[in-house]
């Protein structure tokens, strides 16, 4: 099975714009969870989706959202960029059992 | 509050000997944990897991122990390899109808030929 995919690799933006991220789940696992990696912070939950929709969000600001298709496949989108928001975000995927996620290799954004 | 700590941000140690990576938690709803290894850049890769109903859980190399009165888990690799260098993260996750997981910091494995 190809594992989660996540595109682009690699984005810079800078300050006021925004960013859509994109993620293909392992096929069949239905389950979307999102990541932020940051320096300070490490590896923080930003949100799930489960069959279209979202079941659990973390503490971040609505400048944060997600949605997911029907083919599980989903998007993150940052609005209003702030130099803070520069990480490493990571997707990933589960089956219902084992409760185990798969990441993807993530997307590098910096925003200048 | 960090409910999931590594309190070691790095570790040394020869190859083939024993690497001991150690993990608290201070949720008692924690009912599975998880072990990643990373390396810069890259995404997470899954190592291996363990439910709270068992106290221990191996897969080749690598074994996890679960300390419930604790709160404290523990992976071993035995025995360690060069390529085994990279950061290590536990994880925990409550079941509730969401995975959320919750990571430490991280300890950053070198192992020394």
């Amino acid at each position: 099975k190809a594992g989660v995919t996540q595109t682009p690799r690699y984005l810079i933006k800078t300050r006021g714009q925004q960013v859509t991220l994109s993620c293909s789940p392992i096929s069949g696992h239905r389950s979307v969870s999102w990541y932020q990696q940051t320096p300070g912070q490490g590896l923080q939950f930003l949100f799930e989706y489960f069959s279209e929709t979202q079941r659990n969000k973390g503490n971040f600001p609505g400048r944060f959202s997600g949605r997911q298709f029907s083919n599980s496949r989903s998007e993150m989108n940052v609005s209003t960029l702030e130099l803070g928001d520069s990480a490493l975000y990571l997707c990933a995927s589960s089956p219902p059992q084992p409760r185990t996620q798969f990441f993807g290799p993530g997307t590098r954004l910096t925003v200048l | 509050d960090q409910q999931v700590k590594q309190n070691s941000p790095s570790l040394s140690v020869q190859e083939g000997r024993i690497s001991i990576l150690n993990c608290d938690y201070t949720n008692s709803m924690f009912d599975y944990f998880l072990w990643y290894k990373k390396y810069p850049a890259e995404g997470p890769t899954f190592l291996i897991s363990i439910s709270s109903i068992k106290d221990k859980n191996e897969d080749g190399r690598f074994t996890v122990f679960l300390n419930k009165s604790a709160k404290h888990l523990s992976l071993h690799i035995v025995p360690s390899q060069p390529g085994d260098s990279a950061v290590y993260f536990c994880a925990a996750s409550v079941w509730g109808g969401s995975e959320k997981l919750v990571f430490g910091k991280g300890t950053k494995l070198t192992v020394n030929p």
